[in-house]
């Protein structure tokens, strides 16, 4: 099975902290994402990697950066926390199939609380 | 740009009773589609998926969904719920947009089962 691991399921920090989220995948997948859960909301993409060291912009990439320098890792970085990114944020992999066809992997989630 | 509609955000079901949880989607070309489930506290699990072929799909935990092109709809459906399905579910339509695999999630739909 698809290990996906998030590094950390619950984290505090204080506003203007540089937050760094870890997720690491076992199973050689192309592509890796990251996700904001927030009630209501549904999942909201904030970046995605198809390849080691290319990111892409998803829906909501304002006050975040990502770093892919290995294959298996993908990390999420908060470079100035403020209190609205507290949230669930939800790290996916999957392999690079014909017409996107191929399910996304799930982690277990880090919710994060900014102070 | 494909988009996901959930109407229903909250339902409550009795153990043992049949369950349908409704998913419209628009996208203009042939739709990869998806069922995920979310325990509490927990990361997005596969239900089932919708590639082609016959359109009443089998996941697990018995579940099932019908695609209806027709009517732009995926919904889901189990003839008799267990207390263990409490839980929110996710619709989801997968494609790919700009040479990129994108998955466009709805807002989901909160399972709530009762004795």
């Amino acid at each position: 099975d698809v290990k996906v691991t998030q590094s950390s399921r619950y984290l505090v920090k204080r506003t203007g902290e540089k937050v760094f989220l870890e997720c690491v995948q076992d199973m050689d997948h192309e592509n890796m994402f990251w996700y904001r859960q927030d009630p209501g909301l549904g999942l909201r993409l904030i970046y995605f990697s198809y390849d080691v060291k290319m990111k892409e912009k998803g829906d909501i990439p304002e006050g975040y950066s990502v770093s892919r320098e290995k294959k298996e890792r993908f990390s999420l970085i908060l470079e100035s926390a403020s209190t609205n990114q507290t949230s669930m944020y939800l790290c996916a992999s999957s392999r690079t199939g014909t017409q996107g066809n191929q399910p996304q992997h799930f982690g277990d989630g880090t919710r994060l609380s900014i102070l | 740009a494909q988009s996901v509609t959930q109407p229903d955000i909250h339902i409550t079901v009795s153990e043992g009773a049949s369950l349908e949880l409704r998913c419209n989607y628009s996208y203009g070309a042939t739709p990869y589609l998806f069922w995920y489930v979310q325990s509490p506290g927990q990361g997005l699990q596969l239900l089932l998926k919708y590639f082609s072929g016959d359109t009443l799909v089998q996941g697990i935990k018995g579940f099932e969904a019908e695609f209806k092109r027709s009517q732009s709809s995926f919904n889901l459906r189990k003839p008799s719920v267990h207390w263990s399905d409490a839980a929110e579910y996710f619709c989801a339509v997968g494609a790919f947009s700009g040479g990129y695999q994108k998955v466009t999630f709805g807002t989901g739909t909160k399972l709530q089962v009762i004795p």
